[in-house]
């Protein structure tokens, strides 16, 4: 069963637009998540990460947000911009875990010019 | 910049044969994984290490045994090639654990396996 979902397979936004991924997750334990990029033929690139003592943290064009009661996190670009299209994967960890991130299975975003 | 490197970009290979992927990282870090990544299932751990000559099982371990003899270098091998290993390989590190900061990535290794 996976811990991390990302019921959205893929998003289409309109250049300028706001984007918003959305990231579900089950384990109570799980208190740092980070959202990765992903370019095709590239590794994937951290982006944006949140801690679970905050609600927001904000990055330039990017923001995520956290709901800890509804165990449920969502990035926003704004605004979208061509190059933002991506697979985005949200990751989440444990203290008790160690280093190791639970990954969900990604959305692609495409935003259209 | 750290720079993971994952020797490399597309191989194809038959079934049965035995397969090594190599991962080098130039930053010192004593942490590393190897990850597969497949449509809809996301990026899945094979095997981490947290440290030279150290090894631990992920969450999909079966066909797969890993080799890390010297601190930069952690190798992924699959004793018999099957047809499900097709999928991109991506090895992954980072700097100690406990520590809340992100991976570094390589580019990935797409393999096929025919």
């Amino acid at each position: 069963d996976q811990q991390v979902k990302q019921n959205s397979p893929s998003l289409s936004v309109q250049e300028g637009r706001i984007s918003i991924l959305n990231c579900d997750y089950t384990n109570s334990m799980f208190d740092y998540f980070l959202w990765y990029k992903k370019y095709p033929a590239e590794g994937p690139t951290f982006l944006i990460s949140i801690s679970s003592i905050k609600d927001k943290n904000e990055d330039g064009r990017f923001t995520v947000f956290l709901n800890k009661s509804a165990k449920h996190l969502s990035l926003h670009i704004v605004p979208s911009q061509t190059g933002d299209s991506a697979v985005y994967f949200c990751a989440a960890c444990a203290r008790d875990y160690g280093q190791n991130f639970v990954f969900g299975p990604g959305t692609r975003l495409s935003v259209l010019p | 910049d750290v720079k993971v490197t994952q020797s490399s970009r597309y191989l194809v290979k038959r079934t049965g044969e035995k397969v090594f992927l190599e991962c080098v990282q130039d930053m010192d870090h004593e942490n590393m994984f190897w990850y597969r990544q497949d449509p809809g299932l996301g990026l899945r751990l094979i095997y981490f290490s947290y440290d030279v000559k150290m090894k631990e099982k992920g969450d999909i371990p079966e066909g797969y045994s890993v080799s890390r003899e010297k601190k930069e270098r952690f190798s992924l091998i699959l004793e018999s090639a099957s047809t499900n290993q097709t999928s991109m390989y991506l090895c992954a590190s980072t700097k100690s654990r406990g520590r809340r900061v992100g991976y570094t990535f390589g580019s990935g290794t797409r393999l096929t396996v025919v």
